[in-house]
């Protein structure tokens, strides 16, 4: 079956901690991004890669990293510098060719500070 | 800037009543729009999409909406809501390259008895 993977589902941080969430697909995607939800916020994009080993900043990146060492995987570093780092996190991945393309849609990572 | 505006962050409607979830954007030019249906701790899936052509789309589960270009407006509608149809719905348009999206704030629909 064709899709992305997230994981862990859900994932537990100590304050002062860097955790790192993963998502990979198969769907042959160039591009892949990383969206943050918060209740009543909608989605928010904090990275984005086009290609491999290159990727921009989103809307609201402080606080977080990425790579993109291989067209299937895009993981994400919650790093100790972001304030409030608990939330959901979606990742996403498209095709470039075209227009008009859709982003598929990982199941997400509930991400908790303790 | 280029946005997404949902009105109404909560619906509530009957179960075989009439879904209609209401969705503007602003821009200079068409943009190419989507709605997303997502459920409690899930992603977001796809329930239809307008590119070009027929402004009438028809999506996934019985929904469509319809690109109205005077009223910048890209409302989502079902004829009779099943209680399954209980999610949150999120309008998106695209920004720029790379098919970057920007999201709405999302609706909320609960069906109710």
């Amino acid at each position: 079956d064709g899709g992305i993977t997230q994981s862990p589902k859900y994932l537990f941080r100590k304050e002062g901690q860097n955790v790192t969430l993963s998502c990979e697909q198969n769907l042959n995607h160039d591009a892949m991004y990383w969206y943050r939800q918060d209740p009543g916020q909608g989605l928010r994009l904090i990275y984005y890669s086009q290609i491999v080993n290159d990727f921009q900043k989103g809307d609201i990146a402080e606080g977080y990293s990425v790579s993109r060492e291989k067209k299937e995987s895009f993981p994400l570093t919650v790093t100790s510098a972001q304030k409030n780092p608990t939330a959901f996190y979606l990742c996403a991945s498209s095709s470039l060719t075209g227009g008009g393309n859709e982003q598929f849609f990982g199941p997400g990572t509930r991400l908790t500070v303790l | 800037a280029q946005s997404v505006t949902q009105l109404g962050s909560h619906v509530s409607v009957s179960e075989g009543a009439l879904v209609l979830l209401r969705c503007n954007y602003s821009s200079s030019v068409p943009p190419y729009l989507f709605w997303y249906v997502q459920y409690p701790n899930q992603g977001l899936q796809l329930l239809l999409k307008y590119t070009t052509g027929a402004t009438l789309v028809k999506g996934i589960n019985g929904f469509e909406a319809e690109f109205k270009k005077s009223e910048t407006s890209f409302h989502l509608t079902k004829p009779s809501a099943h209680m399954s149809d209980a999610a949150e719905y999120f309008c998106a348009r695209n920004t720029g390259t790379a098919s970057k999206l920007t999201f709405g704030t999302g609706t909320r629909l609960q069906v109710t008895l």
